[in-house]
Parts: C-alpha cells; structure tokens; sequence
C-alpha cells in the first residue's frame, strides 16, 4: 500500500523550455503533497506543501512563479518548471502522506523521483 | 545548530555486523521521527519511524528515541550488503504538521 507514481522519471531539455512533472498517489487520497529537491550529494530541500484545492505553501527562497503547483485532486499533484535554465536541473521528487488535512504525523511516502536535465 | 544532523559517514561493517546510525536534532518540540534509505540515484524509502521514547523493533530495523537527549536512532542486525546505502534522518518538527526537515544522511557500507 501507500504507492505513490511519478513522472516522468527523465527529462532532458533545452533552456528556457517548462517541464511539467506529475505525482499521484495509486492507492491512496492525499489533501496534501510535498515536493523535493535534491543536488548531487546533498539531502532533500523541501520546495512546497501541495493541498488540494487551495494555494501550495512554497519554502523560503523558492520561487513560486518559476515552479508552478497545481493539486487538482485528491489523487494527482503537478509541478512545473517554467522557463528552465541549466541551473534548474536537478532530482525533482514528490512525496504524499495518507489522509486529509496537513496535520498528521504519519509518514510521508515518496515517488521515484525525475531527474532534470536542462541543456 | 543544524535542525537535524547526522554523520555523514561512510560507515562501514562487515557482513552480519551490527551497523549503528545516529541522528540529533535541535527542536526539542519535536514530534516525530523517520528513517528513510535512499540508494544512489533513487528516492528515499520509508524504513522505520518513532513517536515515543524507547526502542521499536521490525525485522532487523530497531529505531530508537531519546527526546530528552534529542537523540535518535537506527540499528541493523545482521547487515548485509544490500542494505548499503544512504540512510536519512527526518524530523517532524511542528507538533502534529506534516512538513519533515531531513538530515544529509549517513552512508553504510556493508562489505560482503
């Protein structure tokens, strides 16, 4: 249980060009999604809280209108990179935690990442 | 202070040993604990997880918690060389909120 799919799980493109990565959760309704991003030989940096329906809640420093979130159902999270520069490209991963409401501590399960690579 | 720090290793233990993981954290209104082994190359999958002071055993994973101490742990019994990896400490920090701070990790090698 707790599947959670994403994809793509490679994209290579050129600068300037946006890329849309998607996240469900298979088996599992989720209000609330994360997405991560992780450089070569450094731990996860939480970018944004994903709910749905509402607003995501975006980490200090990241800019919201160059990564566009969109949580559209209980089930499907989509992060897009607008306007993509070589220093975008990194281990883009997403991750989700059963049930309603972004008060819970169980765990969060994660996707299998895209890993980005902006030319 | 780092909010979640680990070794980063690499640690390494022979075949059958016993691999020792050790986590410390600085918000002391922490609420829960996570461990998570991250192979290279691929996300992070859930191993175990804690919420109260004292040891929790599955399998060969026993994860310990310390919050007077601020101290948290994983050990493995019997390791094996599949278990080598990068393994990552995440805190929940915020009473009852989802949003977990992760540790860089620690890195196990288990020599055959």
């Amino acid at each position: 249980g707790a599947v959670v799919s994403q994809h793509p799980s490679w994209v290579i493109c050129k600068s300037g060009t946006s890329v849309k990565i998607e996240c469900r959760s298979l088996d599992f309704q989720a209000t609330t999604m994360f997405w991560y991003r992780q450089f070569p030989k450094q731990s996860l940096m939480l970018m944004a809280t994903s709910n749905e329906g509402s607003k995501a809640t975006y980490e200090q420093g990241v800019e919201k209108d160059k990564f566009l979130i969109n949580h559209a159902s209980l089930t499907l999270s989509t992060l897009t990179v607008t306007s993509a520069h070589p220093e975008d490209s990194s281990f883009y991963i997403c991750s989700a935690i059963p049930g309603q409401g972004s008060f819970s501590n169980q765990p969060q399960h994660f996707g299998d990442g895209t890993r980005l690579s902006i030319l | 202070q780092k909010e979640v720090e680990q070794n980063s290793g690499p640690l390494s233990v022979p075949e059958g040993a016993i691999a020792s993981l050790n986590c410390t954290y600085s918000d002391r209104g922490s609420q829960s604990f996570f461990w998570y082994r991250q192979y290279s190359g691929k996300s992070p999958e859930l191993i175990m997880f804690i919420y109260s002071n004292g040891d929790k055993e599955d399998g060969r994973f026993t994860a310990q918690l310390n919050k007077a101490s601020q101290y948290v742990s994983l050990l493995i019994r019997d390791s094996q060389p599949s278990d080598s990896a990068t393994y990552l400490c995440a805190v929940n920090k915020n009473s009852g909120y989802s949003t977990l701070t992760f540790g860089k990790g620690t890195m196990l090698l288990v020599s055959p």
